[in-house]
């Protein structure tokens, strides 16, 4: 199976600031990338497929980059309602796998 | 508007079963892949199995911990998912949710979630 690797696993901004999330996969999955955030009690919301390509709906504030292994998760001018855990999932190989997730919290 | 809408959650005994329904509107159900992932309390997602489209012959795939024990199936004349879980332990206590995918790595929609409780 493909292991993906988040880091960091918490993170404390800002409202304004800039911040990246890493995403590292045990092997190369092409740019079978896919981005979503998760808010408490809530269902997960895709950000992001094809490791950078946005999801109908999801304002420019967010993007994303890489290929191969390693990829990133960009917010800018972070925002009260852009706290919550983000998580990567690979699609290139059965079975998917999700990244252990990231918390983004208000510093 | 577009809704998935899952039921048949609670409270089942380890060893037991359940069956979880996913009621999907307001979109083309048979043109999409669809999926269960789950997350266990105070825990990370994880992709639990997929149920292609009807173009794809309905064919599936399972996470390793779910293989054997689960089958996800669906009726398009109902645009209805399905999660059939037998041989329930305590680690498959989770809220499940299903979510829908036109492929690529594009999950359109997701329900609300259902909790599934395994315990004595």
């Amino acid at each position: 199976d493909t292991q993906m690797t988040q880091s960091p696993s918490s993170l404390s901004a800002s409202v304004g600031d800039r911040v990246t999330i890493t995403c590292r996969a045990s092997q190369a999955i092409s740019n079978s990338l896919a981005w979503f955030q998760q808010k408490p009690g809530k269902a997960p919301k895709s950000l992001i497929y094809g490791a950078s390509s946005l999801q109908s709906g999801v304002p420019s504030k967010f993007s994303g980059s890489g290929s191969g292994t390693d990829f990133t998760l960009t917010l800018n001018g972070l925002q009260p309602e852009d706290f919550a855990t983000y998580y990567c999932l690979q699609y290139k190989t059965y079975p998917f796998t999700f990244g252990q997730g990231t918390k983004l919290e208000i510093k | 508007e577009v809704q998935l809408v899952e039921s048949g959650g609670g409270l089942v005994q380890p060893g037991g079963s359940l069956r979880l329904s996913c009621a999907a509107s307001g979109f083309t159900f048979s043109d999409h892949h669809m999926d269960w992932v789950r997350q266990a309390p105070g825990k990370g997602l994880e992709w639990v199995g997929r149920i292609r489209n009807e173009a794809r012959s309905h064919t599936t795939e399972y996470a390793a911990s779910v293989k054997g024990r689960f089958t996800v199936s669906r009726d398009d004349s109902e645009n209805s998912l399905y999660l059939q879980m037998n041989s329930l332990n305590t680690e498959d206590t989770a809220v499940y949710y299903c979510a829908s995918s036109r492929g690529g790595g594009i999950f359109d929609y997701w329900g609300q979630g259902v909790l599934v409780t395994v315990s004595s």
